[in-house]
């Protein structure tokens, strides 16, 4: 089974704080990524990345970055957390093709900006 | 960038019951996948419809696609308590990405 973790299921920060939120998926998959899922908006892709080393910007990339260093792992940056960065982080990952394959999701990262 | 908006936004309903949720999107697609999300967890894959199919099963799924429409729906049969969840549509376009809908909450009483 693919497995797809994330490093913390609840978050508590500061305004200000350098937040580093971290995914590691076992499958070998080339892309992974970062999703922040508000109620009543949906997910919204942060950043993806298709490769190490290799990212691209999704729908709503303010105030965020990511580090891709190894295949494995996909970090999500939050440079200086602000109270409208609370929200559910959501990290996934799947193989690459022609059109798009199923994404496998990990459990999540509750992070409250306080 | 296109996103999938899923209609009704909530339904309840009784175990044993149908409960049949619709997404509709805006531009052409690679393929279109459904997912269910449980309280405060990941989402999960349930099912993928390819742009070139109109429907496909999946033990009590069944998705249908329109893309005269741009319209597809989940269809789950004999519902169970387990079923309550939120579900949410994705259209796959270009780069390997997904558009995800705001999602539909399903309660299952039993």
């Amino acid at each position: 089974d693919v497995k797809v973790t994330q490093s913390s299921r609840y978050l508590v920060k500061r305004t200000g704080e350098k937040v580093f939120l971290e995914c590691v998926q076992d499958m070998d998959h080339e892309n992974m990524f970062w999703y922040r899922q508000d109620p009543g908006l949906g997910l919204r892709l942060i950043y993806f990345s298709y490769d190490v080393k290799m990212k691209e910007k999704g729908d709503i990339p303010e105030g965020y970055s990511v580090s891709r260093e190894k295949k494995e792992r996909f970090s999500l940056i939050l440079e200086s957390a602000s109270t409208n960065q609370t929200s559910m982080y959501l990290c996934a990952s799947s193989p690459t093709g022609f059109s798009s394959y199923e994404q496998y999701f990990g459990p999540g990262t509750r992070l409250t900006v306080t | 960038s296109q996103q999938g908006e899923e209609d009704p936004q909530a339904l309840s309903i009784q175990e044993g019951e149908n409960a049949t949720m619709n997404c509709s999107y805006k531009t052409g697609i690679n393929n279109l996948q459904w997912y269910r999300q449980n309280s405060g967890r990941g989402l999960v894959h349930l099912i993928l419809i390819r742009s070139n199919e109109r429907e496909k099963h999946s033990g009590r799924l069944r998705v249908t696609l329109d893309t005269s429409k741009k319209s597809s729906s989940l269809l789950i049969t004999a519902s169970r308590a387990a079923d309550t969840a939120s579900y949410f549509c994705a259209t796959a376009y270009g780069n390997n990405r997904l558009a995800f809908g705001k999602g539909n909450q399903v309660v299952v009483i039993p």
